[in-house]
């Protein structure tokens, strides 16, 4: 099983649409989880960290459940410039706070 | 402005030669990572380093050489080793208790 696990996709929705992506870790002592966005080509820049609590960012909100060992991220009133890969990181492996990415979720977002 | 430096942006190599790739930071993290990137694929760890002097393997390290003789730079080399290089190389930084890691533009090298 890997590490780290996300639906490729792609997602492919309308302008106005919600989507939600989730993203499964193996390791229970995981420390720190974080969604990253990609565009084709670019390097992976930070959206946002994922925490217990849940996290809200304008339209967008990230979610962790510990139990289950998953992470989600909702975006709500998708815009075209949502179009992009996103990238679920957890960080923790063998008490050190190595990134460890899964493949990424593509997202399009239509007129 | 602080930040992440990756170079050349661009590279180019023949079968059989070694090359380097640099990465340079000013944001004076302890903590630098190497990843791979194939096409539709995720980021794969190929080295990291948490201490100068000191780096560790990650997942693909076979065909790749780094060192860490500055806490600022991390130079990853792609050795004749490497069956099958051509890839995006991402390097990044982050603070040891990994709040948030920052990447270079990347480095996209092609063997021709």
């Amino acid at each position: 099983r890997k590490e780290v696990e996300q639906d490729p996709g792609p997602f492919n929705v309308p302008e106005g649409a919600t989507v939600a992506f989730n993203c499964t870790y193996s390791n229970s002592a995981s420390q720190s989880f974080f969604w990253y966005r990609q565009d084709c080509r670019k390097e992976p820049k930070l959206l946002m960290s994922v925490y217990s609590s849940g996290n809200e960012d304008g339209r967008f909100t990230a979610q962790l459940n510990r139990a289950s060992q998953y992470i989600s991220l909702l975006i709500r009133d998708s815009k075209l410039s949502d179009s992009a890969t996103y990238l679920c990181v957890v960080n923790g492996r063998g008490g050190s706070y190595i990134p460890t990415f899964g493949r990424g979720t593509s997202l399009i977002v239509h007129p | 402005d602080g930040g992440i430096t990756q170079s050349p942006k661009y590279l180019f190599r023949k079968e059989g030669q070694n090359v380097t790739l640099s990465c340079e930071q000013n944001l004076n993290h302890d903590a630098m990572y190497w990843y791979r990137q194939d096409p539709g694929q995720g980021l794969r760890l190929i080295y990291y380093s948490q201490i100068v002097n000191d780096f560790q393997k990650g997942d693909i390290a076979e065909g790749y050489s780094v060192s860490r003789e500055k806490k600022e730079s991390f130079p990853l080399t792609v050795t004749s080793a490497q069956k099958n290089p051509t890839a995006f190389y991402l390097c990044a930084s982050s603070t040891l208790q990994g709040i948030e890691a920052f990447f270079g533009q990347g480095t996209r090298l092609t063997v021709v």
